[in-house]
C-alpha cells in the first residue's frame, strides 16, 4: 500500500535560518510524483513544489527545495531564509495510481507544523 | 487570475437538510477531485472526475453525491447530511497532462 509518512508533528526555526521537513514514502510504482503543500492558518492549500520520480535533479522553487533521495524513499523540504510568514503546517504527498488507473488522487501525510520564531 | 473557487467557505446547518458545495476552476482543466481533511486523519479522496459527464468514487464517498455536466464546475452533494461530514473540504483540479493539483480555498462544514 501507498504511504507517506511525517515524524514531525512540529518544528521549530529562528527567521533567516534554514529548515528542512522531513517526508518518506513508501510504493512500489516506479513512476510516482512526489509534492509539497503549505497550509496557513487560514486554512486554504498552497502547492509548494513537485518532483518526479524519474527526475535526476532535486526541485527547487525559489526559497524550497525538495532533497529527493530515492534509494531511501525520502523527499524532504528544505526552506531556506525562513521568513515569519512561513508559519504553517505542511503536507507531504505522493500522486497514487488507483486501481482504474487514471485516478490522479494524492495520498497525505499528517503534515509539520512549523513555527518560524522572530 | 486562475483559480479554483469553492463557496460557501463557512458553512453551519443541521443534520438531514440538503446542501450542496460549489466548485468552479477557470484553467480549463479536465481532472477535479474533492478531498476532506480531517484532524488526525489527514486528507481523503471523496470523488474525482476525469472529464465532463465521467466521475467515480474516492476512498470515502459514502453520504455524498458529485456531478460534471461542465467542465469548468464539480459541485460537491450532501443530500442527508450528518455530524460525521463536519469537516474542512478541498475542491482540487489539474490539466490532463500536469502533476500538479490545485486546491480551492477550503469549505469549514459543521454539521449540527
Amino acid at each position: 500500500a501507498q504511504k507517506i509518512t511525517q515524524t514531525q508533528p512540529g518544528m521549530f526555526v529562528q527567521e533567516k535560518e534554514a529548515v528542512t521537513l522531513d517526508c518518506t514514502y513508501d510504493t512500489s510504482d516506479q513512476s510516482y510524483g512526489l509534492f509539497w503543500y503549505k497550509q496557513p492558518s487560514s486554512g486554504e492549500m498552497i502547492f509548494l513544489i513537485y518532483q518526479g520520480s524519474y527526475d535526476e535533479q532535486n526541485a527547487t522553487e525559489g526559497r524550497y527545495s525538495l532533497n529527493f533521495q530515492k534509494a531511501r524513499k525520502s523527499a524532504n523540504l528544505v526552506i531556506s531564509a525562513s521568513q515569519l510568514g512561513d508559519s504553517a503546517m505542511y503536507f507531504c504527498a505522493m500522486r497514487g495510481v488507483s486501481n482504474a488507473g487514471n485516478n490522479r488522487k494524492l495520498i497525505w501525510g499528517l503534515g509539520t507544523s512549523l513555527a518560524v520564531n522572530p | 487570475e486562475a483559480q479554483v473557487t469553492q463557496n460557501p467557505r463557512y458553512l453551519i446547518t443541521v443534520t438531514g437538510k440538503k446542501l450542496t458545495v460549489t466548485c468552479s476552476q477557470n484553467m480549463n482543466h479536465e481532472y477535479m477531485s474533492w478531498y476532506r481533511q480531517d484532524p488526525g486523519l489527514g486528507l481523503r479522496q471523496i470523488y474525482y472526475s476525469m472529464n465532463v459527464e465521467v466521475t467515480d468514487k474516492g476512498d470515502v464517498p459514502e453520504g455524498y453525491k458529485v456531478s460534471r455536466k461542465e467542465k469548468r464546475n464539480f459541485p460537491l452533494i450532501l443530500e442527508s447530511p450528518s455530524p460525521n461530514q463536519t469537516s474542512l473540504y478541498f475542491c482540487a483540479s489539474k490539466g490532463a497532462y500536469q502533476e500538479t493539483q490545485y486546491f480551492g480555498p477550503g469549505t469549514r462544514l459543521l454539521v449540527l
